[in-house]
């Protein structure tokens, strides 16, 4: 399996409270992404990284920021939770860019707003 | 961006092989097709990709269609632990990467004892 550590892997959080969730990977990767997955929607993007402090947006970034200050750690922060993202998040990771990299995803982090 | 048709669910019984049909009309020529798939409680694992020719890796086969408007993923030999969500996922090969691959609702497959 690729090593990638989501941490915490469970969380219950008031609304209005800021949240920040890490993905560790050791695998050297360039390339990493955060998605939410939620009943009836699928797995959704929302930002991904393409190298240390370059970062982009997906398709569901409103209200969601990230960081990566180092190659193995990529973190995403939601700035002041709301109901509407309790979700379980994941995080993969890819060696490239291309079509021609296989994306490995970590176990996921299961995220309550209350 | 090009769409995968799938049926939300499918059954099958153990060591029995699995049909997994993807349809994509809309693909281009320069598309690949992916596919992945998600046990319950993990997150999604990588099965297999291919252009235009007929793939085969320790997991899976991938028959593409002459048209290259449908696949299907082939699971020869059914095991319980093969009872996953199942994602067919087109990436344009010109255009972007990883980040343009569009998880759908994928096929439910109940694998039966």
């Amino acid at each position: 399996d690729a090593g990638i550590t989501q941490s915490p892997r469970h969380k219950v959080t008031e609304t209005g409270t800021p949240v920040t969730l890490r993905c560790h990977q050791t695998e050297n990767h360039r390339y990493m992404y955060w998605y939410r997955q939620d009943p009836g929607h699928g797995l959704r993007l929302i930002h991904y990284s393409y190298g240390v402090k370059d970062t982009d947006k997906g398709e569901v970034s409103d209200g969601y920021s990230v960081s990566r200050s180092k190659t193995e750690d990529f973190l995403l922060t939601l700035e002041s939770a709301t109901s509407s993202q309790t979700s379980v998040y994941f995080c993969a990771i890819s060696p490239g860019s291309s079509y021609n990299s296989p994306l490995h995803f970590g176990n996921g982090t299961r995220l309550t707003v209350t | 961006d090009a769409k995968t048709t799938q049926p939300n669910s499918m059954e099958s019984n153990e060591e029995e092989p699995v049909h997994l049909p993807c349809n994509h009309s809309t693909i281009s020529g320069t598309d690949y097709i992916h596919w992945y798939r998600q046990l319950p409680s993990q997150g999604p694992e990588y099965v297999i990709h291919g252009l235009t020719s007929n793939v085969n890796n320790r997991m899976a086969s991938l028959a593409i269609a002459e048209d290259r408007k449908s696949s299907t993923l082939i699971l020869h030999r059914a095991t319980l632990r093969d009872a996953a969500v199942y994602y067919c996922i087109l990436s344009s090969g010109t255009q972007g990467g990883s980040e343009k691959l569009v998880f759908g609702k994928g096929t439910k497959l109940t694998v039966n004892p």
